[in-house]
């Protein structure tokens, strides 16, 4: 299978823990983006990088959270000292940007943090 | 900002009814326009775009037409299948940058009896 992969699939942490997790986009797709979901709302966008450079933060991407994409390839998300409000269902989706319109973003199955 | 509003759901309709959902936007600019799918258990899936004005997409019996008089982007089938039991989310794409994010509406549960 080829497709955006995210781990773990589930993540239960108590409040003030740190968590990180991975996102592996689709092999030689440039672009990745992060989006968080809360249960009966869409897709938010959080951030996204193209290759290793992150290009654009959304205001919701507080002080508490870190991405990063070291190398251009998969990409990690961390929450540190996390709060009940930070469960949710975290979506990493990745594209192949060529410089013009646009491409089709393909999505992950999603990371689900419950912070207790 | 951007926004996309869609009909308030759940949405349960019988197998081979007509369906509509509803779908309004605001952006600036000419945003390219989106229907996502989730069906249960998996991820997020591209179901048909549209990326201009009086543009008609359409996939597995979906059409919308991205109506540039009325900033709207409504979904419909012809005739539903028990299948086509999902959550769908309309969704928008801004012309004005470059990094193509997506901004999403609340989205809708539909249900197909049998």
């Amino acid at each position: 299978d080829t497709g955006v992969s995210q781990d773990p699939r589930h993540k239960i942490t108590k409040r003030g823990q740190n968590v990180t997790f991975r996102c592996d986009p689709i092999s030689e797709h440039n672009r990745l983006y992060w989006y968080r979901q809360t249960l009966g709302q869409g897709p938010e966008f959080l951030t996204y990088f193209q290759n290793e450079a992150q290009l654009e933060k959304s205001r919701l991407l507080s002080d508490r959270f870190s991405a990063e994409r070291p190398k251009g390839s998969f990409s990690t998300l961390e929450i540190q000292r996390t709060e009940q409000g930070d469960s949710a269902m975290y979506l990493c989706a990745s594209s192949s940007w060529r410089g013009r319109g646009y491409n089709e973003q393909f999505f992950g199955p999603g990371t689900r943090l419950t912070v207790l | 900002g951007n926004s996309v509003t869609q009909m308030e759901g759940p949405v349960t309709l019988s197998e081979e009814a007509f369906l509509t959902i509803n779908c309004t936007y605001t952006a600036t600019g000419y945003p390219s326009l989106f229907w996502y799918v989730q069906y249960p258990g998996e991820g997020l899936q591209l179901l048909l775009k549209a990326t201009k004005a009086d543009d008609k997409g359409s996939n597995k019996g979906f059409e919308a037409t991205y109506r540039k008089e009325t900033t709207s982007f409504h979904l419909e089938k012809g005739s539903v299948q028990v299948s086509d039991s999902a959550v769908y989310f309309c969704a928008l794409s801004s012309r004005t940058g470059a990094n193509s994010k997506l901004t999403f509406g609340k989205g809708i549960t539909l249900s197909v009896r049998p």
